[in-house]
């Protein structure tokens, strides 16, 4: 079973700073990878959509990469704002057609 | 505002009781799910519906029942639940014949159900 991780479940980073999320899957066989955030009591908000074959996807202040060979995703965050504050969540989706979730990471930016 | 609607946003009901959650979109998309959410915990998907018909069926009890009467609606139908199946209940929807759609999930705000 697929299992996904991500790295740190939590992060706290004073406004404007860069910041890195981690998304770390155990079978590469996935057909693409969608980045999330959550805000509380909330549903999910999609930011980024990788497809297998593509290597990176960028939407504003955000950019994510891909890696499927090593099992690796990354959200970059430029120029971090306290409204960036909010749970990220990682999900991918397997050429088996199943779906999973990762640990998700808390972020919060300081004003 | 999110273009995926749930109904109703909390629900709080007896282990005996029956009630059923909504969700609707008008974006024309032909796959929904259903996904459950424990407090700190990622969403788990439950079921999944392409072109109205259940494709995915994650072992879920069948105290919860799904159906599909139509391209945008989808409903949950609740009996007999546990204290444990108190969670959010997030309702998605995506392009595309499901499961091997390439497009991102749309997701609502979510049902927070709690069983008494």
């Amino acid at each position: 079973k697929q299992e996904v991780t991500q790295i740190p479940a939590a992060l706290s980073v004073p406004e404007g700073e860069n910041l890195v999320l981690n998304c770390s899957f155990t079978d590469s066989a996935i057909y693409n990878l969608q980045w999330f955030r959550q805000d509380p009591g909330k549903g999910l908000t999609s930011l980024l959509l990788i497809q297998s074959s593509q290597r990176e996807q960028t939407s504003g202040r955000l950019n994510a990469s891909l890696d499927k060979s090593s099992g690796r995703s990354t959200l970059y965050i430029a120029a971090s704002q306290p409204g960036d504050s909010a749970t990220y969540l990682c999900a991918v989706r397997n050429t088996g057609n199943q779906f999973y979730f990762g640990t998700g990471t808390s972020l919060t930016v300081i004003p | 505002d999110t273009e995926v609607t749930q109904t109703p946003k909390h629900l709080v009901m007896g282990m005996t009781n029956k009630k059923s959650l909504k969700c609707e979109q008008h974006m024309g998309h032909r796959a929904m799910y259903w996904y459950k959410q424990k407090a700190k915990k990622p969403p788990e998907l439950m079921f999944v519906y392409s072109y109205e018909k259940l494709s995915i069926n994650e072992s879920v009890p069948s105290r919860f029942s799904p159906e599909c009467p139509n391209s945008s609606l989808l409903n949950l139908h609740l009996h007999a639940l546990q204290p444990e199946d108190s969670a959010l209940y997030l309702c998605a929807s995506s392009q595309g014949p499901a499961p091997w759609s390439n497009q991102p999930q749309h997701f609502g705000d979510g049902t927070r159900l709690s069983i008494l």
